[in-house]
């Protein structure tokens, strides 16, 4: 079945550091969701990356999806307290199934910041 | 909207006992799945329906383990007999079409002793 991997499991940066999370899928995707988990919460919804090579930007944050569709990165500028929590990214099934609406989650990064 | 809605939010039960958690969706979403949260396995997906209907529950780990979806605003989820290995924070998402944003429940959190 589908796996999304992700790296690194944890992360701890100073504050105002930068961080990167990746994720990586065995197959092609449709597309891909990030979401994040504050520390006793419940997973977010951030953004959904469509397009192969796609680049997208929230104030810090900077989602990228990769050419061949199977690795996302969000990366995070200058971090702050307010961004310590989970980031997951999520798949749905292969493309070479016809789509569906599973939604599998990785694992999810880590990260603490240090004021 | 209130979101989706699960309950109770914490349980706490002894092994052996059957468990049931509660979910309402958005209202209008005609996906929900069931998700399980754990230190060492991440968020798993145990099982999905589509307009009510489970659609894959490659996921359940266990016949104790089974989900229902009786209409278009509630499901369950319940575990018979509880397990002190099935712990875990459980959450409801609820969407719409495909490939769209999934919205979590608050989660409950399940401790069997």
């Amino acid at each position: 079945g589908q796996q999304v991997m992700q790296i690194p499991q944890y992360q701890h940066v100073q504050e105002g550091e930068d961080f990167t999370t990746y994720c990586n899928s065995s197959t092609t995707l449709s597309n891909i969701q990030w979401y994040k988990q504050r520390p006793g919460g419940h997973p977010v919804f951030l953004i959904q990356l469509v397009k192969s090579g796609e680049v997208k930007k929230q104030k810090r944050l900077t989602f990228q999806f990769g050419e061949a569709k199977k690795n996302s990165s969000l990366h995070i500028t200058a971090t702050q307290t307010t961004d310590v929590g989970t980031y997951f990214c999520a798949g749905p099934n292969p493309v070479t199934q016809g789509g569906s609406e599973k939604l599998v989650f990785g694992k999810g990064t880590k990260l603490t910041v240090n004021p | 909207d209130a979101g989706v809605i699960q309950s109770p939010r914490h349980e706490v039960t002894e092994m052996g006992q059957e468990v049931t958690l509660r979910c309402k969706p958005i209202s209008g979403h005609n996906s929900l799945f069931w998700y399980r949260q754990t230190m060492m396995r991440g968020l798993e997906l145990l099982i999905y329906f589509n307009n009510n209907v489970p659609i894959d529950d490659s996921g359940m780990p266990e016949d104790r383990f089974s989900a229902k979806m009786p209409n278009a605003s509630f499901s369950t989820l319940k575990i018979q007999p509880s397990e002190p290995r099935d712990s875990a924070v459980y959450f409801c998402a609820s969407r719409v079409g495909w490939s769209t944003e999934a919205f979590f429940g608050q989660g409950t959190r399940l401790t069997v002793v």
